[in-house]
């Protein structure tokens, strides 16, 4: 079964308006990790945000914010104010209990237009 | 910090060859991943190492794939003989304890043909 679902294959958005990136999870251990990874075009893989599952509060990290619904095991990511820098793969993943492997998502491609 | 450091950043090789990848974890890093990238499977784990010590390697597709941690600062992915379905970017990672920080290398774009 897929731990990680991200269901938009690709997502337009302009310039300095907001974008939300869905992602919803699978798993039965109380504790684990949510993680948002940044794919640009060149390649390499850059970290974005992280939940923990016992986080009171939804993370943020500049203009990425993370919108934690537990009960609905989602956690979709916001970019406000988007950047033409901002056009990339995004992928979702996440950690389980004492697992410290991450299982990803198949990922989103944003593009920014102008 | 030098981030985690992959080499090399690109190979082309003969199929039936042998293949090694090479990988530089951050230091204090005590947990070590390889990831493949495909277009049709996108990421997947291979194997991770904690300590130096395979703790997960259901991923790795079959015998002709083996990895290695010699020492904490030094790991290897070998395929022999390699074949044009290896094709891929392998991704090597590394988290500090806790596993709240994974960071990723560079990669290294493997083209077999």
């Amino acid at each position: 079964a897929q731990k990680i679902t991200q269901t938009q294959p690709g997502m337009f958005v302009q310039e300095k308006e907001a974008v939300t990136l869905d992602c919803t999870y699978d798993t039965s251990d109380p504790s684990y990790g949510l993680f948002w990874y940044k794919q640009p075009s060149s390649g390499e893989m850059i970290f974005l945000i992280y939940q923990g599952s016992y986080d009171q509060q939804n993370a943020t990290e500049g203009r990425y914010s993370l919108n934690f619904q537990k009960a609905r095991k989602s956690a979709n990511l916001v970019i406000s104010a988007s950047q033409l820098g901002d056009s990339a793969m995004y992928f979702c993943a996440m950690r389980e209990g004492d697992d410290y492997k991450l299982s990803f998502g198949a990922g989103t491609t944003v593009t920014v237009r102008a | 910090d030098a981030g985690v450091i992959q080499s090399p950043r690109h190979e082309v090789t003969e199929m039936g060859q042998e293949v090694t990848l090479r990988c530089k974890p951050i230091s204090g890093h005590d947990y070590l991943f390889w990831y493949r990238q495909t277009m049709m499977r996108g990421l997947e784990l291979l194997i991770y190492f904690n300590n130096n010590v395979p703790i997960d390697d259901s991923g790795m597709p079959e015998d002709r794939f083996s990895a290695k941690m010699p020492n904490a600062s030094f790991s290897t992915l070998k395929i022999q003989p390699s074949e044009p379905r290896d094709s891929a970017v392998y991704f090597c990672a590394s988290s500090e304890p806790g596993g709240y920080g994974y960071t990723f290398g560079s990669g290294t774009r493997l083209t077999v043909v």
